[in-house]
């Protein structure tokens, strides 16, 4: 499909364990943001990456939390050591450029027991 | 203090009744306000996009209004139909160059027949 993917769509994990959430964009879309939807909430910034760089993590709760995107296209969000107040639904959004039009994922729902 | 405050919490309505969300921000310098609707289960998709100079934008049954100077903005919902049911969140860009969106709690609307 054309849209921006993620995987897997649901992850249930142990307290402590590590897990790895990945986002496929749009093809050819530079801008890549990561956010975090507890339940009831709104999302919230996490990190943001243009292109293969990196250029904002201050979203980023702990340094438990690390995002990548090493060639520019798939981005992958590795929680280490999870812990219950990381359960949240983990979206994933593309744009051409900046933030004017963005396409989210469908999100992984993260549980942490 | 939740720099994008939406109102109501939730609301329920019936199939083909008309209803008016409502959004406050606090974000300055101010660069544009979008209202996304997100579905139990699926990421954010984008209804409008309004920037300073722009009151009010249409999107088939949905219309965005926004008031820069008292900083409100609303999403008017005409002939509601049951497909309406989701929640409705409103987004604002700070206008600097973070390039972050902020998002508010959003507004859970349930469409009865």
């Amino acid at each position: 499909g054309a849209g921006v993917s993620q995987s897997p769509r649901y992850k249930v994990a142990k307290r402590g364990q590590d897990v790895a959430l990945r986002c496929d964009p749009i093809s050819g879309h530079v801008s890549l943001f990561w956010y975090q939807q507890a339940l009831g909430q709104g999302p919230e910034f996490l990190t943001y990456f243009q292109n293969e760089a990196q250029l904002d993590k201050s979203g980023l709760p702990s340094d438990r939390f690390f995002a990548e995107r090493p060639e520019g296209s798939v981005s992958t969000l590795k929680i280490q050591r999870t812990q219950q107040e990381d359960s949240a639904v983990y979206l994933c959004a593309s744009s051409l450029v900046g933030t004017h039009f963005q396409y989210f994922g469908p999100g992984t729902r993260l549980t942490v027991l | 203090k939740n720099q994008v405050e939406q109102s109501p919490q939730s609301l329920i309505i019936l199939e083909g009744k008309n209803c008016t969300l409502q959004c406050n921000y606090t974000v300055s310098p101010f660069s544009n306000l979008r209202w996304y609707k997100q579905d139990t289960g699926r990421g954010p998709v984008s209804l409008t996009i309004m920037t300073f100079s722009e009151n009010t934008k249409s999107n088939g049954r949905y219309t965005a209004t926004l008031d820069a100077d008292t900083k409100q903005s609303s999403l008017h919902i005409t002939a509601s139909q049951l497909s309406d049911s989701a929640s409705y969140i409103c987004v604002v860009s700070r206008l600097d160059n973070t390039d972050k969106l902020i998002f508010g709690t959003g507004t859970r609307l349930q469409v009865f027949p």
